[in-house]
């Protein structure tokens, strides 16, 4: 099935350090979602966009919508142990079904 | 208020049997959507039900099947099952319609094919 392309696969940062990820997609989409997902649990919403070029911020995360509706970017800053986990991103246009990236596997050195 | 259920957590079955996976949506949301997510993947989109209604389908076989009950909850049948089902089963429910695409999703089900 279709994907998304996210990028990077992995991350290993030291505490207290930002984080960048991206998400491209072939489409244009009209709501973008970022997931993070901790080992033996469901993804758990983040953030959701739904209008190009919008930066939207939930505590230490901040994510924007790309003016050119495929892609997306969400940034963690001082990163903290507990940030440790696989981030996801998702998009659709409309009604049509999420479709999610591969993730962002970070992990976080003390 | 609780969020969305699903039961069993885990389940081992063998090739050829036959699995029903359960879900209960967030109470007031009316849409549930089933996804699969094999291990190193994103979720992959296997149905969407509103209002009891099949909403959507993806790329996966007819062994695949699901319905929606009048209180909004809903069942992921999956036949003759194959080594390949083995996945975490995650159902995400949503208010639908709207600005709402937001997918809230339960904790999954490991379903494991020996």
């Amino acid at each position: 099935g279709q994907q998304l392309n996210q990028s990077p696969q992995s991350m290993f940062i030291q505490e207290g350090e930002d984080v960048s990820m991206n998400c491209t997609s072939s489409s244009i989409f009209n709501t973008w979602l970022w997931y993070k997902q901790d080992p033996g649990e469901g993804p758990v919403l983040l953030i959701a966009l739904y209008k190009a070029g919008e930066l939207t911020s939930n505590g230490r995360l901040t994510a924007q919508f790309g003016i050119t509706r495929k892609d997306s970017f969400l940034n963690i800053s001082a990163s903290i142990p507990s940030d440790v986990g696989i981030y996801f991103c998702a998009g659709n246009s409309g009604n049509t079904p999420l479709v999610f990236g591969k993730g962002t596997r970070l992990s976080v050195i003390a | 208020d609780a969020g969305v259920t699903q039961s069993p957590t885990h389940l081992i079955k063998t090739r050829g049997q036959q699995v029903t996976l359960r879900c209960s949506p967030i109470s007031g949301h009316k849409s549930v959507s089933w996804y699969q997510q094999v291990l190193g993947q994103g979720p992959q989109f296997i149905f969407q039900y509103y209002e009891k209604e099949e909403r959507g389908r993806g790329n996966f076989p007819d062994r695949f099947s699901a319905r929606q009950f009048p209180n909004y909850s809903s069942e992921l049948n999956v036949n003759a099952l194959l080594l390949g089902d083995s996945a975490l089963y995650l159902c995400a429910s949503s208010s639908y319609g709207g600005s709402s695409n937001e997918q809230f999703f339960g904790p999954g089900t490991r379903l494991t094919v020996l």
